[in-house]
């Protein structure tokens, strides 16, 4: 069974502070996605890494995945106020043949909260 | 871009009540449809996945006949939460698969069982 942990669950950060969000996953999947959830909304796609060694940016998010050790990392430069939400990792689901299941199983969630 | 729009935005319903949730997807076919539910300050969970014209396929622990997915055209999907109870409030959201992997979420239902 897939499991997804990210940490940390919860962020307090100060404006203009780096920090990262990690996302360890169980089992062998070649999709993994980024999401940002502010309070009672869906959700907004923020990345999808399909490779080792993949890394992408947008602004001051930066995503990047290790398949070999089922890792994925949320990388936030000079944070700001307005980055304040609740992010998620998801994993694809692979099936027993080998192929994508396209389920989405979710992380844990990092709550993130900049301060002035 | 794909849209799928999810009706209704939140609903009160009485213990015992059912309550109906629609996804649509507006612009596009909606091969399958997975359905996903979010207790607050949690993590989502998936609860089943629906392809159109089949029945759908449940997680572990989900009640197939408490939760009601109807996936009869490649534009509509829906959610029965038949019977329902407090534990049953909850954040549901649908998303929608297009063309081979491409997909959209919907924005959501937030439910309370009174």
């Amino acid at each position: 069974e897939l499991k997804v942990e990210q940490n940390p669950l919860f962020l307090s950060m100060q404006e203009g502070k780096n920090y990262t969000i990690y996302c360890n996953y169980s089992t062998t999947s070649d999709r993994l996605y980024w999401y940002r959830q502010d309070p009672g909304k869906s959700l907004e796609s923020l990345f999808v890494l399909l490779s080792n060694g993949a890394v992408k940016q947008e602004g001051r998010l930066m995503a990047s995945l290790d398949t070999k050790a089922r890792l994925s990392t949320l990388h936030i430069t000079a944070a700001v106020h307005d980055l304040s939400a609740t992010y998620f990792c998801a994993v694809d689901v692979i099936s027993d043949y080998g192929g994508a299941t396209n389920k989405l199983i979710f992380g844990t969630g990092t709550l993130l909260a900049v301060q002035p | 871009g794909a849209v799928v729009s999810q009706h209704p935005s939140w609903v009160i319903c009485k213990s015992g009540t059912s309550v109906k949730i629609e996804c649509r997807s507006l612009d596009f076919q909606a091969t399958t449809m997975f359905w996903y539910r979010q207790f607050p300050k949690q993590s989502l969970m998936l609860m089943a996945t629906s392809n159109e014209g089949s029945k759908a396929t449940y997680e572990q622990g989900v009640e197939k006949d408490k939760f009601l997915i109807n996936h009869a055209s490649l534009t509509l999907s829906t959610l029965t939460v038949t019977s329902a109870h407090p534990e049953d409030s909850s954040f549901y959201i649908c998303r929608a698969m297009y063309l081979w992997d491409g997909y959209t979420f919907g924005s959501g239902t937030r439910l309370t069982v009174v």
